[in-house]
């Protein structure tokens, strides 16, 4: 079975600019996470979503939008990009049902990367 | 607030020497608590769910345990190949709360 997938992998930007995210999930997972991970603040939850609709949102600004399909891929959008956004986004699915009691399965992650 | 706190934050061990890692965390109602494995660039990957004190898991040379207020990751006997961050995460109110991970390097 193949795990979640995440594109691109790498992504260099420049201050400004926008950037989206793409995550597949672990086929039959309905649930996408998406989390920042940076060496100073670990991995820090961006939001959930779950069938095509968000359930729960971290302590983002709201220049970090997402989205789902209807097949459960799942996009999430930086508008503005700041040098604080480089960093390493993560994608997480899980089985079941929204929130984050069940295990949840990550993707590679993208390195973005702000000049 | 949910809290999870993960020590040491860096251990180094030679080969074969058997040691653990410590998670402790403040949360209102267990709901299971989960370790990861991550190499660097990677994403996490997934090693134990835990859900009652007393419960305990093992995979290889990996041992979780959990108490009421702990998670313990033993590792026994340890080779280069386990060197990696491990992070442990507890379900908070709306989202899974991570520990920033024990660095975790085993010398040949």
């Amino acid at each position: 079975k193949a795990g979640v997938t995440q594109t691109p992998r790498y992504l260099i930007k420049t201050r400004g600019q926008q950037v989206t995210l793409s995550c597949s999930p672990i086929s039959g997972h309905r649930s996408v996470s998406w989390y920042q991970q940076t060496p100073g603040q670990g991995l820090q939850f961006l939001f959930e979503y779950f069938s095509e609709t968000q359930r729960n949102k971290g302590n983002f600004p709201g220049r970090f939008s997402g989205r789902q399909f209807s097949n459960s891929r799942s996009e999430m959008n930086v508008s503005t990009l700041e040098l604080g956004d480089s960093a390493l986004y993560l994608c997480a699915s899980s089985l079941v049902t929204s929130g984050p009691y069940n295990e949840q399965f990550f993707g590679p992650g993208t390195r973005l990367t702000v000049l | 607030e949910d809290q999870v706190t993960q020590s040491p934050e860096a251990l180094r061990l030679q080969e074969g020497e058997s040691s653990s890692l410590n998670c402790s965390y403040t949360v209102s109602g267990l709901r299971g608590l989960f370790w990861y494995r991550q190499d660097p660039g990677k994403g996490p990957e997934f090693l134990f769910t835990l859900y009652s004190a007393g419960e305990e898991k093992e995979k290889e040379r990996l041992k979780a345990t959990l108490t009421k207020k702990e998670s313990f990751l033993h590792i026994t006997a340890p080779k280069p190949e386990d060197s990696a961050t491990y992070l442990c995460a507890v379900p908070g109110a709306q989202k899974l709360v991570f520990g920033q991970g024990t660095r975790l390097t085993i010398n040949p």
